[in-house]
């Protein structure tokens, strides 16, 4: 039982190129999320899913996209990547019970120059 | 509009003694209320969590008090211990929300010996 795992772990862009973020569990979840952590600012969730085909917006969405194509992976896609996006960013999920806690991945560190 | 807020960015505690984490939240509507503890490189890991209907929970040595009134919540943990160094963040997320977490800034734990 892997869990959360998420790919790549560590990143470097460049300003203006493109790029994904692989989230999968094997925990048959139906919800997941991505955050991303700033120094200071805790986490905050840009993106999630309550089920397979299903996206909405988090907190702070702009500039990113998702896709929830198989019930086991939930994709954030960079189609710009700007330096603001410099950031640790996780992937959780969970099970729809109220209050319910959340799974999260080990992190992938981007850094856009 | 920080709706959840950890006022303490730090707090150093010698082993054996009591750990007071402290988080404070505005929105009234928050249901759950959840603590998660990170360890640097690695995701969050979920530790306890309280349902806005009870006062307490106990899990251990982990204690979470709510205090609806005040709006306030803290986690306790007696004895703590050298690995309980880490960072703590205090999370809420409402009914019908989907289980989205709102987080606090967090308060980083160092226990000494």
């Amino acid at each position: 039982n892997a869990g959360v795992t998420q790919t790549p772990k560590f990143r470097v862009l460049k300003t203006g190129q493109s790029m994904t973020l692989l989230c999968a569990q094997d925990m048959n979840h139906e919800y997941m999320y991505w955050y991303r952590q700033d120094p200071g600012m805790g986490l905050r969730l840009i993106h999630y899913s309550v089920g397979e085909g299903t996206t909405a917006k988090g907190e702070v969405p702009d500039g990113y996209n998702v896709s929830r194509l198989k019930k086991q992976n939930f994709l954030l896609g960079l189609e710009s990547a700007a330096p603001s996006q410099t950031s640790v960013y996780f992937c959780a999920s969970s099970n729809p019970n109220p209050g319910g806690e959340q799974y999260f991945g080990p992190g992938t560190r981007l850094t856009v120059t | 509009d920080q709706q959840v807020k950890q006022n303490s960015p730090s707090l150093s505690v010698q082993e054996g003694r009591i750990s007071i984490l402290n988080c404070d939240y505005t929105n009234s509507m928050f249901d759950y209320f959840l603590w998660y503890k990170k360890y640097p490189a690695e995701g969050p890991t979920f530790l306890i969590s309280i349902s806005s209907i009870k006062d307490k929970n106990e899990d251990g040595r982990f204690t979470v008090f709510l205090n609806k009134s005040a709006k306030h919540l803290s986690l306790h943990i007696v004895p703590s211990q050298p690995g309980d160094s880490a960072v703590y963040f205090c999370a809420a997320s409402g009914r019908g929300t989907a289980s989205k977490l709102t987080f606090g800034t967090g308060t980083r734990l160092q226990v000494t010996l």
